[in-house]
């Protein structure tokens, strides 16, 4: 199935410790995504990145750092983790070069204990 | 930078009746204007979209209207069905796929 999938769907672990989220899209797409969505249903955006060009949302801290091996690929590492991460984190992708529609993972809800 | 806002927060309407949800931006630079569905556990889906040149899109009993003039879009479900609740997120969209979202309305139909 062309989609963009992320793994895990669930992640729970403790305070200080570092995590990964991994994300890969098979649909060609050139851009891909992080978002954050709050207990609030927010989405923030927290990353876009193509093979050219990574952008920051200024107020992500840096301990969330993404990593892209390759084109089909935006991972999601998390440093030091803290209370206030618990939230539910969406990859997306879509095409770049003009105004397309994202197509979004299923999420990973992360809980911070 | 570009604000949209969305309204309202909570919609709860009878099986078969309309729902409409409003958006405003506040870029005249956005041109692209996408709606998605989020059904609880899932991530959001894109179920239509319209650009700036169209001022009303229609897909069987979803529709969305755009008044560039007023910066403001709508999103239009006739006929609705207990299928139909979910939150949904308005976008706004500028050049450079840089997306805008609304804070989300959450639809309840009721049989």
């Amino acid at each position: 199935d062309t989609a963009v999938s992320q793994t895990p769907k669930y992640l729970v672990t403790q305070m200080g410790n570092d995590k990964s989220i991994k994300c890969e899209q098979n649909l060609g797409h050139d851009t891909m995504y992080w978002y954050k969505q709050d207990s609030k249903k927010f989405l923030k955006i927290m990353f876009s990145y193509n093979n050219k060009e990574l952008i920051i949302n200024e107020t992500v801290p840096n301990r969330f750092s993404p990593k892209s091996p390759d084109k089909a690929h935006l991972n999601l590492h998390i440093n030091s983790l803290e209370l206030g991460d618990s939230a539910v984190y969406f990859c997306a992708s879509s095409q770049a070069g003009g105004n397309y529609g994202y197509t979004f993972g299923s999420g990973t809800r992360l809980t911070v204990v | 930078g570009e604000n949209v806002e969305q309204h309202p927060s909570t919609l709860s309407v009878q099986e078969g009746d309309s729902a409409v949800i409003k958006c405003t931006y506040s870029d005249s630079a956005s041109n692209y204007f996408p709606w998605y569905k989020q059904e609880l556990g899932k991530g959001p889906q894109l179920i239509i979209d319209i650009r700036s040149n169209v001022g009303e899109k229609k897909d069987q009993r979803i529709a969305v209207t755009l008044n560039k003039t007023a910066k403001h879009f709508s999103l239009h479900i006739t006929e609705t069905q207990p299928e139909d609740s979910a939150v949904y997120f308005c976008a706004a969209v500028r050049s450079s796929n840089q997306f805008y979202f609304g804070t989300g309305t959450s639809l309840t139909v009721i049989p």
